[in-house]
C-alpha cells in the first residue's frame, strides 16, 4: 500500500542553523504534500505545503522542495529559532480527488538555544 | 468561530466499554477525518467523509464505526474497547487540501 518515510526521527540543531527533514512516498499518483508542526500536547498545524506542479515554495524561513521523478521532498527551516522546536509531520496525498493523506512518523526537533 | 470542536477531552474506558467520540465543525466544509496518534508516532487515518451520509474507511477502521448525517457533525464510534485502542484521536476537516484539526481526545483504554 501507498507509505511515507520520514527522516530523521529527531533532529537537533543550534539555535541559527538550519534545519533539513525529508520525506520519501511511494505513490506516484500525489500530487499534494503539506507539512504540518505539533507542538508538545497541540493539535497539529498546516506550515506549508506544495503540489505536484512546483519544484519549491519558499516562506520566509521555510521552504519545501519536490524532487517527483525520486518521489522525494524536503523541509527547510533557516535561522531556527527555540520556538520552532516541535514535532513535524509530512504527509502525501492519496489517489487523486480523494483528499485524503498518508502521513509520515514524524521529526522531533529540538533547537538549542 | 470555532472551528473544530471535540469532546471530550479525556476518558478513561474499561476494556469492553464503548463510547462515542464527538466532532463538530463550523467552518461548513464538505470533508471530515478521524485520525489517532500513538506516543511518538504519525498519524493514522480511521475513517473520512467527503459529506453527509457518505463515509468510508481509511487505514486502521477496525474496532470503530462512523456515522454523518449533517455537515457539522461526525462521530466516532468505539465498541468493545481494547487496550490498543489507547491512542489520542484527532477530528479534522477541509474543503480540499489544507486541514484543520480539532483540540483532540486522549483515551486511555484499561
Amino acid at each position: 500500500g501507498e507509505n511515507v518515510e520520514q527522516h530523521p526521527s529527531t533532529l537537533s540543531v543550534q539555535e541559527g542553523d538550519s534545519a533539513v527533514i525529508k520525506c520519501t512516498y511511494s505513490d506516484s499518483a500525489s500530487n499534494y504534500f503539506p507539512w504540518y508542526k505539533q507542538e508538545l500536547g497541540k493539535r497539529p498545524q498546516l506550515i506549508i505545503d506544495i503540489r505536484s506542479n512546483v519544484g519549491e515554495k519558499k516562506d520566509q524561513r521555510i521552504a519545501v522542495t519536490l524532487n517527483k521523478t525520486a518521489k522525494h521532498f524536503s523541509l527547510h527551516i533557516t535561522e531556527t529559532q527555540p520556538e520552532d522546536s516541535a514535532v513535524y509531520f509530512c504527509a502525501a496525498s492519496m489517489a487523486s480527488g480523494t483528499y485524503k493523506y498518508i502521513f509520515g512518523t514524524g521529526t522531533r526537533l529540538k533547537v538549542l538555544a | 468561530n470555532a472551528g473544530v470542536t471535540q469532546t471530550p477531552k479525556f476518558r478513561i474506558l474499561k476494556i469492553g466499554q464503548s463510547m462515542t467520540l464527538q466532532c463538530t465543525q463550523d467552518m461548513n466544509h464538505n470533508y471530515m477525518y478521524w485520525y489517532r496518534q500513538d506516543p511518538g508516532m504519525g498519524l493514522k487515518l480511521i475513517y473520512y467523509s467527503v459529506g453527509a451520509g457518505i463515509t468510508d474507511k481509511g487505514e486502521v477502521p477496525n474496532g470503530y464505526n462512523v456515522s454523518r448525517s449533517t455537515t457539522e457533525d461526525f462521530p466516532l464510534r468505539l465498541e468493545l474497547a481494547a487496550p490498543s485502542q489507547t491512542s489520542v484521536y484527532f477530528c479534522a476537516t477541509s474543503t480540499r487540501d489544507e486541514q484543520f484539526f480539532g483540540p483532540g481526545t486522549r483515551l486511555t483504554v484499561l
